[in-house]
């Protein structure tokens, strides 16, 4: 168990849909970051978040968006949902604002199936 | 692009051989970091090394940095069946709380097959 913790593990779900993916980062870490991992387009990151804060945005698209809570834990939400969409979605998260000496501690991710 | 790319796309090899993975970059870095994953998990931190170290050392695990070629490999001693993963190398972090560096960028991976 990496102490970051994400939910659900797998959703199924139909095109046109929204999805919640939730993540809990590692106790006393402050920053966020999601990842879509496919078999295309490999690791891309989507967005970061600072204590609360959105830090840094990457290849993320309009039709998802993410937010960090006062207690930390970060929500991706992704709507119209596309094929392409079927992805891993991966939450990760540091001390600091960046990946630090010790680098990120990714949780164990979340597969999503759009059919 | 700051994406890092290994080399090989996939290695295949016998327990106890070494197993040597390249990692090239393309821009200025601050730090160039090793990531493994199993499949269909997520990624484990293996090891980083900063832009004014050229070598350093974990375990069975050894990771040498030329930032005049813009490149860095990973070197698995004595690999064990355990190994068999994806292995990435990943670019862009930084360490100050404030920095903008956050993010890194991750390569495709190596895969690498340990057969027993």
């Amino acid at each position: 168990d990496s102490g970051v913790t994400q939910t659900p593990k797998h959703l199924i779900t139909a095109t046109g849909q929204r999805v919640t993916l939730r993540c809990s980062p590692r106790s006393g870490d402050l920053s966020v970051y999601w990842y879509q991992q496919s078999l295309d387009q490999g690791l891309q990151f989507l967005i970061q978040y600072y204590n609360g804060e959105e830090r840094a945005k990457g290849n993320i698209l309009e039709r998802f968006s993410a937010q960090q809570f006062p207690d930390l834990h970060s929500e991706l939400n992704l709507s119209s949902l596309e094929l392409g969409d079927s992805a891993l979605y991966f939450c990760a998260s540091s001390v600091a604002g960046s990946s630090g000496a010790a680098g990120y501690t990714f949780g164990s991710g979340t597969r999503l199936t759009v059919v | 692009s700051q994406q890092g790319e290994e080399d090989p796309q996939a290695l295949s090899i016998q327990e106890g051989e070494n197993a040597t993975m390249n990692c090239s970059y393309k821009t200025s870095i601050n730090n160039l970091q090793w990531y493994r994953q199993n499949s269909g998990r997520g990624l484990v931190h293996l090891i980083l090394i900063r832009s004014n170290e050229r070598e350093k050392h974990s375990g069975r695990l050894r990771v040498t940095l030329d930032t005049s070629k813009k490149s860095s490999s990973l070197l698995i001693t004595a690999s064990r069946a355990a190994d068999t993963a994806s292995y990435f190398c990943a670019t862009g972090g930084g360490f100050d709380r404030g920095s903008t560096l956050g993010r890194l960028y991750f390569g495709r991976g190596t895969q690498l097959t340990v057969w027993p």
